[in-house]
């Protein structure tokens, strides 16, 4: 089934810790992007990548870091989880930027 | 910059009651506009969309219209079900990516 998946589907991480957050989408699009969604503040975008091999900072990148080696994959690294990144992480994909976006079904971040 | 402001919630609404999500927008041109649904617990999914002005989009009973001249994107629906309760957000398309309001909570009651 096309679509976007994300992995783990929660983590709960101790502070100091290094994570990463997988995605993986199917559909072959060419851009994709990273937000964090905080109860009141909406969705507010990590890092983007508007095709393989490029990556680009968005409103609150501090902290955070992505890659993109190929088309399909695009994980999030946060190398020394805060407390302050506690939150829903989004994964997005659209077959060029500014385009319709879809969604992964999210991944809730905990960290204490 | 680009921007887009919802009204803040919750809405809450009956059953059949009628819908008005407002949405407007600040842009560079004529973006195109969108309006994202987001369940409990899951991600957010494409509700309708519009590409340029006087577009009206549709689906699911719901509706939103491209009004360049008030720089408005309000979502309406008919008759709403319970099943409707959700977060709804809107965007614009700016440069390299979207740009989110902070979403309205619609709540409906039987």
């Amino acid at each position: 089934i096309a679509g976007i998946t994300q992995a783990p589907t929660s983590q709960i991480l101790a502070a100091g810790r290094r994570m990463t957050l997988r995605c993986t989408q199917d559909m072959r699009h060419n851009a994709m992007y990273w937000y964090r969604q905080d109860l009141g503040l909406g969705l507010r975008l990590i890092h983007y990548s508007n095709t393989a091999g490029t990556t680009g900072k968005g409103e609150v990148p501090d902290g955070y870091s992505v890659s993109r080696a190929n088309t399909d994959d695009f994980p999030l690294t946060l190398a020394s989880a805060v407390p302050s990144q506690t939150s829903v992480y989004f994964c997005a994909s659209s077959w060029t930027s500014g385009n319709e976006q879809f969604f992964g079904p999210g991944t809730r971040l905990t960290v204490l | 910059g680009n921007s887009v402001t919802q009204m803040e919630g919750p809405v809450t609404l009956s059953e059949e009651a009628f819908l008005t999500i407002n949405c407007t927008y600040t842009a560079t041109g004529y973006p195109s506009l969108f309006w994202y649904v987001q369940y409990p617990g899951e991600g957010l999914q494409l509700l309708l969309k519009a590409t340029k002005a006087d577009d009206k989009g549709s689906n699911k009973g719901f509706e939103a219209t491209y009004r360049k001249e008030t720089t408005s994107f309000h979502l309406e629906k008919g008759s709403v079900q319970v099943s409707d309760s959700a977060v709804y957000f809107c965007a614009l398309a700016g440069f390299q990516k979207l740009v989110f309001g902070t979403g309205t909570r619609l709540l409906v009651s039987p």
